[in-house]
């Protein structure tokens, strides 16, 4: 089945550990973005990336980086740098970004859940 | 600029009471899209519908039903009869199509009690 996967889905980082999260499409999806959510506070754009080897800062970059090697992965890494990283991840996927038939739906992961201890 | 505005935060109702999450939105764009997503316990967010700035038609699917309104900038979803099964957070999002990414309300958290 096609869809998107995020792993792991539980993760516990130290202070002033880096860590990174996996995102993998298999969906043929040109257009990868990741959010990140806090309880009462919606969906809030950290990075997406429109073809591989380039990517645009969302809202809330900083402390955060991505890489986009290949079309199907798309991992996020939340530094040391980010102040208080414990939250809800969710990657996402969608069509060519500046396609005419793109209506802006986006195809979502489980999401990964990252605790600073 | 693009903003969506879910005002109810959390609604709690008992099973098989109508409920209706509110949805306001606000663009310059006269070409636009609207969508429901839902996210259960689980976490992954689930496509609801989507509806685009020409077509007015409110929608039925089951017991969801979508209400649009232009002349109020408003799209809001009726749950009819709802169920334990319903219980999960609410988003709604507002996309002016290609080139343009997707902006979320902050979400409705829906509780349906037995």
């Amino acid at each position: 089945d096609g869809g998107i996967t995020q792993s792991p889905k539980y993760l516990f980082r130290k202070e002033g550990q880096n860590v990174t999260l996996s995102c993998e499409q298999n969906l043929n999806h040109d257009a990868m973005y990741w959010y990140r959510q806090d309880p009462g506070q919606g969906l809030r754009l950290i990075y997406y990336s429109q073809i591989v080897n380039d990517f645009q800062k969302g809202d809330i970059a900083e402390g955060y980086s991505v890489s986009r090697e290949k079309k199907e992965s798309f991992p996020l890494t939340v530094t040391s740098a980010q102040k208080n990283p414990t939250a809800f991840y969710l990657c996402a996927s969608s069509i060519l970004f500046y396609a005419a038939e793109n209506t802006g739906e986006l195809f979502f992961g489980e999401g990964s859940r990252l605790t600073v201890l | 600029a693009q903003k969506v505005t879910q005002a109810q935060t959390e609604i709690s109702v008992v099973e098989k009471e109508d409920v209706t999450l509110d949805c306001v939105y606000e663009t310059r764009d006269t070409t636009y899209y609207l969508f429901w997503y839902k996210q259960p316990p689980s976490g992954e967010l689930v496509f609801l519908i989507r509806r685009n700035s020409f077509d007015e038609q409110n929608e039925i699917s089951g017991r969801y039903s979508w209400n649009f309104q232009k002349s109020t900038s408003s799209f809001n979803f009726t749950i009819t009869a709802s169920q334990v099964v319903d219980s999960a957070v609410y988003f709604c999002a507002l996309s002016t199509g290609a080139n343009s990414k997707l902006t979320f309300g902050k979400g409705i958290t829906l509780s349906v009690r037995p």
